[in-house]
């Protein structure tokens, strides 16, 4: 079965200084990858996704995200964090093989706090 | 282009009542998705649809129906409101599943009390 784990909860980093924000999912195939964002109030954003190619996968927003198989782990990370990147973001993940096709599954989310 | 239109936006309830929640999408989009966002739960699908006329059941599917008898609505129905079905739900909707990207609407706000 499908499933996404977000370790974090809740983050809060300093405007200008680094984020990772971490994602390991369990699938039994080639996963297709997601990461949106949730401004309070709000619909989800796509930042970015990944499904094949290039491990290392570049988003909206300065975003970007690195597929690691052997980890299982799709970290999204951004080098300098704005104050406008407070929401909320969510890990996903879907597939294409063992009827799990149309099933988008997302983690519980990790809320990001910017101090200024 | 109005995109994952949902309606309404808010509503609060008496336990025991149904309602019907409407989603629709103007990107001709096959795949179509309810979900309910609870503090700490993240999304949890409910119900999916892969095509017009069709619909499958998600992870959190009880107490509710869903119809998709065209292809730009999805349909979602509580027919007798509990306080547990008390949530934020959100329609989505792709070209393609899982590739293609999920839009998704502002959301509905039920109560039910």
């Amino acid at each position: 079965a499908q499933s996404v784990t977000q370790p974090d909860i809740h983050i809060t980093v300093s405007e200008g200084a680094s984020l990772e924000l971490r994602c390991n999912y369990s699938y039994g195939a080639t996963p297709y990858l997601f990461w949106y964002v949730q401004s309070p109030g709000q619909g989800l954003q796509l930042l970015l996704k990944y499904f094949s190619g290039d491990t290392l996968v570049q988003g909206i927003k300065g975003f970007e995200a690195e597929f690691k198989r052997s980890q299982s782990s799709f970290n999204l990370r951004k080098p300098s964090v704005h104050w406008s990147d407070a929401a909320e973001y969510f890990c996903a993940v879907g597939g294409r093989y063992g009827g799990s096709q149309g099933n988008l599954i997302f983690g519980k989310g990790t809320k990001l706090s910017v101090k200024p | 282009n109005a995109g994952v239109t949902q309606t309404p936006k808010f509503r609060v309830l008496k336990t025991g009542q149904s309602m019907t929640l409407l989603c629709a999408q103007d990107m001709n989009h096959e795949y179509m998705y309810w979900y309910r966002q609870d503090p700490g739960m993240g999304l949890r699908l409910i119900h999916y649809s892969v095509g017009e006329g069709t619909t499958a059941k998600g992870e959190v599917p009880d107490g509710y129906n869903v119809s998709r008898l065209k292809k730009q609505n999805f349909l979602l129905g509580l027919e007798s409101a509990a306080p547990s079905q008390t949530s934020v739900y959100f329609c989505a909707s792709s070209y393609d599943s899982p590739a293609g990207e999920a839009f998704f609407g502002q959301g509905t706000r039920l109560t039910v009390v």
